[in-house]
Parts: C-alpha cells; sequence; structure tokens
C-alpha cells in the first residue's frame, strides 16, 4: 500500500517564476492538505482540499493556489515567486480529518528559489 | 486551537527512556492532545493521542495530567533511530474541525548511543 506521494523531490526555480508541486494521497484518503516548512520552523498550515474544494486556508496570500482532481490528487501552485517561498513543501492526507485521526505526510519537495 | 510550549532540546541515552514534556494550559474541553516526530528530512510522523487518559500503543505512551494543562511523551527504550524533531499538538474533533495541525517548534530529541 503506497503511502503518500510528492513529485518532485527537489526542484530550483528563479524570483518571478511559477511552481507547481503534485501529491497523491494514501490510498482510501480523500482529504490533502498542504504545509510549507522553512528551514529550522515547524511546518504551516497553507490550506486542506476535501471534495474538490478549498475547505481551510492558514495565513499565506494568493500567490498559492491549489486544485484537488476527482482521483482525490493534489497540486500546489505557487505564482510570482519570492526568495523567501525556499522551503520544504509537505502535502498530508486522511480521511474527513474531522472525524478521524491520523495524518499521513509525504516526503516533501524542496524547493529552492535563487 | 490552543497553543503548547515545548523545551527546544533534549538528550537521551540509548536504552534509557525518553520523557518529552509539553504544556498546554489554554486546552479547551474538547481539544485533544497530539505528538508527532519529524526524524531528517523527512515528512513528520504521527505518534499518538489522548484526551484525558493515559494512552499507549507500540510507539509510544502518553501520559496526560489531570488538569490537562500539561502532557509527557514516553519513549520506553530510546534508540538512535528515535533522534528526531517532537512535536506536541492540540487540535479539536468533530465534524466542524478540519483537522489543521498547527506546529511549534518542538523538541529536538537527541539519542546518544
Amino acid at each position: 500500500d503506497a503511502g503518500v506521494t510528492q513529485s518532485p523531490t527537489h526542484l530550483i526555480k528563479t524570483r518571478g517564476q511559477q511552481v507547481t508541486l503534485r501529491c497523491s494521497p494514501k490510498s482510501g484518503h480523500d482529504t490533502v492538505s498542504w504545509y510549507q516548512q522553512a528551514l529550522g520552523q515547524g511546518p504551516q498550515f497553507i490550506f486542506q482540499y476535501y471534495e474538490e474544494e478549498e475547505r481551510q486556508r492558514g495565513n499565506f496570500p494568493d500567490r498559492f493556489s491549489g486544485h484537488q482532481f476527482p482521483n482525490y490528487s493534489s497540486e500546489l501552485n505557487v505564482n510570482a515567486l519570492l526568495l523567501g517561498d525556499s522551503a520544504l513543501y509537505l502535502c498530508a492526507s486522511s480521511l474527513d480529518p474531522g472525524l478521524t485521526y491520523e495524518q499521513y505526510f509525504g516526503p516533501g519537495t524542496r524547493l529552492t528559489v535563487t | 486551537d490552543a497553543k503548547t510550549t515545548q523545551p527546544p532540546s533534549m538528550d537521551c541515552a540509548e536504552g534509557r527512556a525518553a520523557n518529552l514534556p509539553c504544556n498546554h494550559s489554554t486546552i479547551s474541553g474538547n481539544e485533544y492532545v497530539y505528538w508527532y516526530r519529524q526524524i531528517h528530512s523527512q515528512g513528520p510522523q504521527y505518534i499518538i493521542h489522548g484526551l484525558k487518559n493515559n494512552e499507549t500503543n507500540e510507539m509510544a505512551s502518553l501520559i496526560i495530567t489531570e488538569d490537562r494543562k500539561s502532557s509527557t511523551l514516553i519513549l520506553p527504550h530510546a534508540t538512535l533511530r528515535d533522534t528526531a524533531v517532537y512535536y506536541c499538538i492540540v487540535r479539536g474533533h468533530g465534524s466542524s474541525n478540519t483537522g489543521k495541525l498547527i506546529f511549534g517548534q518542538g523538541t529536538t530529541l537527541q539519542v546518544k548511543p
């Protein structure tokens, strides 16, 4: 049983560019959350997708957007990249987490903005 | 969600019990205490959670004080592979909760041979 997978593993972009990160949830999970983790910090919640809609959003600008597909996989898009967007981006999946307990995290995508 | 406070770092000898404390003095009655850990360069991993009773699973034990204002995660026989950042998180349950996790700085546990 595959766990949460993310692609790509590493990515280098230039300021002002756009990036798309991808996440496939654990089999049977329908909810995907995205987190940003800067070096030396704990992960920060970006947003969560459930039933193909954004259900909750953290304190991130509109440059951060997402999508969930009918197969529950998800994308995180970041426009107009800034140096400060360099971080590890984590995807977590679960069954409707308001009702269940565990969230499973993927290995993350390391984004470097130069 | 209530805020948590953890010591920034701790050491533990291999084979000994590791006891990681967490303060959550503003926890409300319907909020649970969760513990996750993050081994270097990996995503966080769920360890255990509890409401008010002590809990134990194959990974760890969770001791919550009677007033629920603090808790302790216990790794009974720490190994070198337990070296990681441990996060204590408080979150609510129920259909009105999305399960958003609010991570603090966590405690870096270094298990030494």
